[in-house]
């Protein structure tokens, strides 16, 4: 059975406090990996796709890196509009037994205080 | 580009009534999906459909019914609504299957 999971549940930072969302993950026939942030009330907001080990993508202050069991997510100098829910998800291929659905992870909370 | 619509955004229900919440996407994509989200249990599949007239259950299909007769709406039908499905639903689509999913705003609903 696909799955995955995030850690921590829960993260505090301070404006400018640097650290790193983990992402585990076990998808049979991965295709890519998702990393999406959720404000409260609102859909969730596509960021980034990653399809093989060693890959990383940016944007602002967010970096996502791909291994074989795991993603991370960096945040760098966080502000306070950082503050979201950050979920991710692995996609399977279409034409495997999962075909095509994404598994969600249950996300992490993170909040960048002032 | 809307990208993906849903209505309505709010709805109480008694239980047993019926409802049809709408979902309706405009970038031509194969792929769309229903999910509930509920705290503590993440994001869960209801059911999807990767073409118009092909739709499949998800995770948790009891409840509920999809058809797609347009490649643009995937309308979600709760024939006889229980408090069970208080939740918050989303709507999202992806150019095909496996590919990123983009997300409508969601319908928040409660069942009385």
């Amino acid at each position: 059975e696909d799955q995955v999971t995030q850690s921590p549940e829960a993260l505090r930072l301070q404006e400018g406090e640097s650290s790193s969302l983990n992402c585990s993950y076990t998808v049979s026939g991965l295709r890519g990996l998702f990393w999406y942030r959720q404000d409260p009330g609102k859909g969730p907001e596509f960021l980034f796709t990653l399809y093989s080990a060693g890959e990383e993508k940016e944007k602002e202050r967010l970096k996502a890196t791909l291994t074989k069991k795991e993603s991370f997510l960096h945040i760098t100098a966080p502000k306070p509009e950082d503050s979201a829910t950050y979920l991710c998800a692995g996609g399977a291929n279409a034409g495997g037994t999962s075909y095509g659905k994404l598994t969600f992870g249950q996300g992490t909370i993170l909040t960048v205080h002032p | 580009n809307a990208g993906v619509t849903q209505t309505p955004k709010f709805q109480v229900l008694k239980t047993g009534q019926s409802m049809t919440l709408q979902c309706a996407q405009d970038m031509n994509h194969e792929y769309m999906s229903w999910y509930r989200q509920d705290p503590g249990m993440g994001l869960r599949l209801i059911h999807y459909s990767v073409g118009a007239g092909i739709t499949d259950q998800g995770e948790v299909p009891n409840g509920y019914n999809v058809s797609r007769s347009t490649t643009e709406d995937f309308p979600l039908r709760l024939l006889s609504a229980a408090p069970s499905q208080t939740s918050v639903y989303f709507c999202a689509s992806s150019l095909y299957p496996g590919y990123e999913q983009f997300f409508g705003p969601g319908t928040r609903l409660t069942v009385l």
